[in-house]
């Protein structure tokens, strides 16, 4: 089946630094990839659409210069937290739709600490 | 608007059944998704409900009404590695997730 593969799988970073996240697409091309946080005992909160070649589109109240999204092949795209602070530690997770199952294929997430 | 409404929390014996309802709104509705999330881990697919009715796949099986704005999940035969959270997604402009069942399977 699809594979997305997400790297880092953890990070831990002192506040005011940045941070690179990394979503590939393995076996299959994705034109366009999702970005979700999820904080402890909540759902999964959708923060931008990553569109390869394009600007990714961010949700209300996502703030575009803080959580830079590259997606400049059909199968990487990256977020970049800038600036991180201790109020950004959460888990990070992309996914990308395989239109062979319908699915959508989740990368295996990586939890961010700031301190 | 959007909105995903799903119990909170859920508690079966091995070996029973459960069912996991949730109700949603949303624009431009395509479809509607059950996934399986253990703690720290991301979400695994289980069902894909495009069409009214039922879709059984093994131990799952999904339900969907789209008039009602309404599905479920039901899990039979329950084992104590079914415990997690199950997340109901409407797909429509976008993927929507609800906050998700944290569903306990005890002894």
């Amino acid at each position: 089946g699809a594979v997305v593969s997400q790297h880092p799988s953890w990070v831990i970073c002192k506040s005011g630094t940045s941070v690179k996240i990394e979503c590939r697409s393995l076996d299959f091309q994705a034109t366009t990839m999702f970005w979700y946080r999820q904080f402890p005992k909540q759902s999964l909160m959708l923060m931008a659409t990553s569109n390869e070649g394009s600007k990714a589109t961010y949700e209300q109240g996502v703030e575009k210069d803080k959580f830079l999204i590259n997606h400049a092949s059909l199968t990487l795209s990256t977020l970049t937290v800038t600036s991180a602070h201790p109020e950004d530690s959460s888990f990070y997770i992309c996914s990308a739709r395989d239109r062979t199952d319908y699915g959508y294929t989740f990368g295996s997430g990586t939890r961010l600490t700031v301190v | 608007g959007q909105n995903i409404d799903q119990p909170t929390e859920m508690t079966a014996t091995e070996g029973a059944i459960v069912q996991i309802n949730c109700t949603y709104q949303t624009s431009g509705f395509n479809g509607l998704f059950w996934y399986q999330q253990h703690a720290g881990e991301a979400p695994t697919f289980l069902s894909y409900n495009v069409l009214d009715g039922l879709e059984e796949k093994g131990r799952f099986s999904s339900f969907l009404s789209r008039s009602k704005g309404y599905s479920y999940l039901l899990l039979k035969e329950l084992q104590m590695k079914d415990s997690a959270s199950y997340l109901c997604a409407a797909e429509g402009s976008k993927l929507t997730f609800g906050t998700g069942t944290r569903l306990q399977v005890t002894l």
